[in-house]
Protein backbone atom coordinates (compact mmCIF):
# COMPACT_ATOMS: atom_id res chain seq x y z
CA UNK A 1 0.00 0.00 0.00
CA UNK A 2 1.49 3.26 -1.31
CA UNK A 3 -0.72 5.72 0.92
CA UNK A 4 -2.10 7.62 -1.82
CA UNK A 5 -5.62 6.84 -1.73
CA UNK A 6 -7.70 7.27 -5.43
CA UNK A 7 -11.88 7.64 -5.85
CA UNK A 8 -13.12 6.64 -7.51
CA UNK A 9 -11.57 3.22 -8.97
CA UNK A 10 -14.05 3.08 -12.32
CA UNK A 11 -15.80 5.97 -14.07
CA UNK A 12 -17.73 4.99 -16.88
CA UNK A 13 -18.90 8.13 -18.37
CA UNK A 14 -20.17 9.23 -21.78
CA UNK A 15 -18.63 11.73 -24.30
CA UNK A 16 -18.99 16.04 -23.66
CA UNK A 17 -19.63 14.57 -19.94
CA UNK A 18 -17.41 16.10 -17.35
CA UNK A 19 -16.06 13.90 -14.07
CA UNK A 20 -13.65 15.00 -11.28
CA UNK A 21 -10.60 12.17 -9.69
CA UNK A 22 -10.23 12.60 -6.74
CA UNK A 23 -6.26 12.18 -5.33
CA UNK A 24 -5.40 12.02 -1.01
CA UNK A 25 -1.55 12.00 -1.11
CA UNK A 26 0.67 10.21 1.97
CA UNK A 27 0.12 11.75 5.07
CA UNK A 28 2.87 14.62 5.23
CA UNK A 29 3.84 14.65 1.24
CA UNK A 30 3.38 18.41 -0.25
CA UNK A 31 3.85 16.89 -3.62
CA UNK A 32 1.02 15.73 -6.32
CA UNK A 33 1.53 15.03 -9.41
CA UNK A 34 -0.88 13.63 -11.95
CA UNK A 35 -0.11 10.97 -14.84
CA UNK A 36 -2.00 9.44 -17.74
CA UNK A 37 -1.61 6.06 -19.10
CA UNK A 38 -2.52 5.00 -22.36
CA UNK A 39 -2.39 1.92 -24.34
CA UNK A 40 -0.55 4.10 -27.14
CA UNK A 41 0.70 6.76 -25.11
CA UNK A 42 2.36 4.91 -22.11
CA UNK A 43 2.17 6.79 -19.24
CA UNK A 44 2.15 10.70 -19.43
CA UNK A 45 2.90 13.84 -16.93
CA UNK A 46 0.18 16.10 -17.03
CA UNK A 47 0.74 18.40 -13.95
CA UNK A 48 2.25 18.95 -10.71
CA UNK A 49 1.20 20.96 -7.04
CA UNK A 50 3.16 21.61 -4.38
CA UNK A 51 1.80 22.90 -1.28
CA UNK A 52 -1.54 24.56 -3.59
CA UNK A 53 0.96 25.77 -6.20
CA UNK A 54 1.08 24.76 -9.63
CA UNK A 55 4.77 23.91 -10.10
CA UNK A 56 5.12 21.63 -13.41
CA UNK A 57 3.34 21.04 -16.28
CA UNK A 58 3.01 18.17 -18.98
CA UNK A 59 0.88 17.23 -21.78
CA UNK A 60 -2.37 18.30 -20.26
CA UNK A 61 -5.28 19.69 -22.42
CA UNK A 62 -6.96 22.78 -22.05
CA UNK A 63 -9.94 21.03 -21.39
CA UNK A 64 -7.90 19.33 -18.11
CA UNK A 65 -7.72 21.48 -15.00
CA UNK A 66 -6.59 20.20 -11.74
CA UNK A 67 -5.94 21.71 -8.17
CA UNK A 68 -4.71 21.37 -4.50
CA UNK A 69 -6.47 22.30 -1.35
CA UNK A 70 -5.47 23.37 1.74
CA UNK A 71 -5.47 20.07 3.28
CA UNK A 72 -3.18 18.83 0.31
CA UNK A 73 -5.85 16.49 -1.37
CA UNK A 74 -5.77 16.93 -5.35
CA UNK A 75 -8.66 17.08 -7.98
CA UNK A 76 -8.48 16.44 -11.89
CA UNK A 77 -11.22 17.67 -13.49
CA UNK A 78 -11.86 16.16 -16.91
CA UNK A 79 -14.67 18.17 -19.04
CA UNK A 80 -16.04 17.95 -22.58
CA UNK A 81 -14.85 14.13 -22.41
CA UNK A 82 -13.67 12.16 -25.97
CA UNK A 83 -13.43 8.85 -26.55
CA UNK A 84 -9.28 9.54 -26.49
CA UNK A 85 -9.06 10.21 -22.80
CA UNK A 86 -10.48 6.79 -21.79
CA UNK A 87 -7.44 6.12 -19.79
CA UNK A 88 -5.74 5.36 -16.67
CA UNK A 89 -5.32 7.88 -14.27
CA UNK A 90 -2.79 8.14 -11.68
CA UNK A 91 -1.81 10.31 -9.26
CA UNK A 92 0.93 10.75 -7.29
CA UNK A 93 2.80 12.42 -3.96
CA UNK A 94 5.94 13.29 -2.64
CA UNK A 95 7.39 15.29 0.32
CA UNK A 96 9.06 17.68 -1.77
CA UNK A 97 10.19 17.85 -5.40
CA UNK A 98 13.86 16.10 -5.40
CA UNK A 99 15.17 12.89 -6.40
CA UNK A 100 15.85 12.31 -2.26
CA UNK A 101 11.92 12.08 -2.13
CA UNK A 102 10.64 9.52 -4.35
CA UNK A 103 7.29 9.34 -6.09
CA UNK A 104 4.57 7.18 -4.50
CA UNK A 105 1.68 6.08 -7.07
CA UNK A 106 -1.98 5.21 -6.23
CA UNK A 107 -3.78 2.37 -7.88
CA UNK A 108 -5.24 4.91 -10.20
CA UNK A 109 -8.89 5.95 -11.58
CA UNK A 110 -9.55 3.69 -14.71
CA UNK A 111 -11.78 5.96 -16.82
CA UNK A 112 -13.84 4.87 -19.90
CA UNK A 113 -15.48 7.45 -22.14
CA UNK A 114 -18.36 5.65 -24.20
CA UNK B 1 10.95 16.35 -26.84
CA UNK B 2 12.68 13.98 -24.56
CA UNK B 3 12.17 10.52 -25.13
CA UNK B 4 13.27 7.51 -23.84
CA UNK B 5 13.20 3.64 -25.60
CA UNK B 6 12.73 0.51 -23.99
CA UNK B 7 13.60 -2.62 -25.60
CA UNK B 8 12.56 -5.52 -25.89
CA UNK B 9 8.86 -4.90 -25.21
CA UNK B 10 8.10 -8.09 -24.55
CA UNK B 11 9.77 -10.91 -22.89
CA UNK B 12 9.03 -14.30 -22.28
CA UNK B 13 11.43 -16.62 -20.53
CA UNK B 14 11.77 -19.44 -18.16
CA UNK B 15 12.30 -19.35 -14.30
CA UNK B 16 15.93 -19.09 -13.71
CA UNK B 17 16.97 -17.38 -16.99
CA UNK B 18 18.82 -13.91 -16.77
CA UNK B 19 17.28 -11.30 -19.12
CA UNK B 20 18.57 -7.51 -19.47
CA UNK B 21 16.00 -4.77 -20.25
CA UNK B 22 17.56 -1.25 -22.12
CA UNK B 23 16.35 2.19 -21.54
CA UNK B 24 17.77 4.56 -23.96
CA UNK B 25 17.24 8.27 -24.75
CA UNK B 26 19.56 10.93 -26.91
CA UNK B 27 18.80 13.20 -23.80
CA UNK B 28 20.45 13.48 -20.92
CA UNK B 29 19.07 12.91 -17.78
CA UNK B 30 19.88 14.05 -14.43
CA UNK B 31 18.82 11.21 -12.84
CA UNK B 32 17.18 7.34 -13.94
CA UNK B 33 14.21 5.65 -12.52
CA UNK B 34 12.85 2.09 -13.16
CA UNK B 35 9.34 1.06 -11.50
CA UNK B 36 7.61 -2.12 -11.37
CA UNK B 37 3.84 -2.18 -12.48
CA UNK B 38 1.31 -5.04 -12.05
CA UNK B 39 -2.33 -4.94 -13.25
CA UNK B 40 -4.64 -3.17 -11.56
CA UNK B 41 -1.82 -1.22 -9.64
CA UNK B 42 0.31 2.41 -9.84
CA UNK B 43 3.75 1.85 -10.69
CA UNK B 44 6.36 1.41 -7.67
CA UNK B 45 9.93 2.35 -7.54
CA UNK B 46 12.62 0.11 -7.53
CA UNK B 47 15.39 2.17 -7.83
CA UNK B 48 17.17 5.81 -8.39
CA UNK B 49 20.06 6.30 -10.29
CA UNK B 50 22.00 9.71 -10.32
CA UNK B 51 25.98 9.59 -11.09
CA UNK B 52 26.61 8.94 -14.59
CA UNK B 53 28.17 5.23 -14.49
CA UNK B 54 26.19 4.57 -11.33
CA UNK B 55 25.50 0.58 -10.74
CA UNK B 56 23.15 -0.43 -7.95
CA UNK B 57 21.93 -3.86 -6.97
CA UNK B 58 18.84 -4.81 -5.51
CA UNK B 59 18.77 -8.79 -4.72
CA UNK B 60 18.93 -10.11 -8.15
CA UNK B 61 18.38 -6.67 -10.07
CA UNK B 62 20.72 -4.92 -10.83
CA UNK B 63 20.72 -1.36 -12.41
CA UNK B 64 23.16 0.77 -14.64
CA UNK B 65 23.14 4.61 -15.40
CA UNK B 66 24.98 4.92 -18.78
CA UNK B 67 28.04 7.27 -18.64
CA UNK B 68 26.68 9.89 -20.23
CA UNK B 69 23.70 9.81 -18.44
CA UNK B 70 21.71 9.03 -21.59
CA UNK B 71 20.74 5.47 -21.27
CA UNK B 72 20.32 2.74 -18.32
CA UNK B 73 19.88 -1.03 -17.82
CA UNK B 74 18.21 -3.44 -15.88
CA UNK B 75 19.68 -6.90 -15.29
CA UNK B 76 17.18 -9.60 -13.62
CA UNK B 77 19.33 -13.28 -12.38
CA UNK B 78 17.65 -16.05 -11.79
CA UNK B 79 14.38 -14.56 -13.00
CA UNK B 80 11.01 -15.61 -10.79
CA UNK B 81 7.55 -16.03 -11.55
CA UNK B 82 7.18 -13.41 -9.15
CA UNK B 83 9.46 -10.99 -10.95
CA UNK B 84 6.83 -10.79 -13.91
CA UNK B 85 5.38 -7.17 -14.58
CA UNK B 86 5.69 -4.46 -16.45
CA UNK B 87 8.89 -2.99 -15.96
CA UNK B 88 9.35 0.93 -16.61
CA UNK B 89 12.19 3.24 -17.09
CA UNK B 90 11.49 7.29 -16.36
CA UNK B 91 13.68 10.35 -16.38
CA UNK B 92 14.15 13.16 -15.22
CA UNK B 93 16.01 16.98 -15.31
CA UNK B 94 15.63 17.22 -12.28
CA UNK B 95 15.35 20.37 -9.68
CA UNK B 96 11.95 21.29 -9.61
CA UNK B 97 10.81 20.10 -12.04
CA UNK B 98 12.09 16.32 -10.50
CA UNK B 99 8.64 14.59 -10.45
CA UNK B 100 8.15 15.45 -14.00
CA UNK B 101 9.06 12.17 -15.03
CA UNK B 102 9.71 11.25 -18.90
CA UNK B 103 8.51 7.35 -18.71
CA UNK B 104 9.73 4.69 -21.45
CA UNK B 105 7.06 2.80 -23.28
CA UNK B 106 7.76 -0.21 -20.66
CA UNK B 107 8.86 -3.61 -20.93
CA UNK B 108 6.43 -6.83 -20.06
CA UNK B 109 7.96 -9.73 -18.63
CA UNK B 110 6.61 -12.62 -17.87
CA UNK B 111 8.45 -15.74 -16.13
CA UNK B 112 7.03 -18.95 -16.78
CA UNK B 113 7.77 -21.65 -13.75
Amino acid sequence: DSGVTQTPKHLITATGQRVTLRCSPRSGDLSVYWYQQSLDQGLQFLIQYYNGEERAKGNILERFSAQQFPDLHSELNLSSLELGDSALYFCASSYEGSYNSPLHFGNGTRLTVT
Amino acid sequence: TQLLEQSPQFLSIQEGENLTVYCNSSSVFSSLQWYRQEPGEGPVLLVTVVTGGEVKKLKRLTFQFGDARKDSSLHITAAQPGDTGLYLCAGTTGGTSYGKLTFGQGTILTVHP
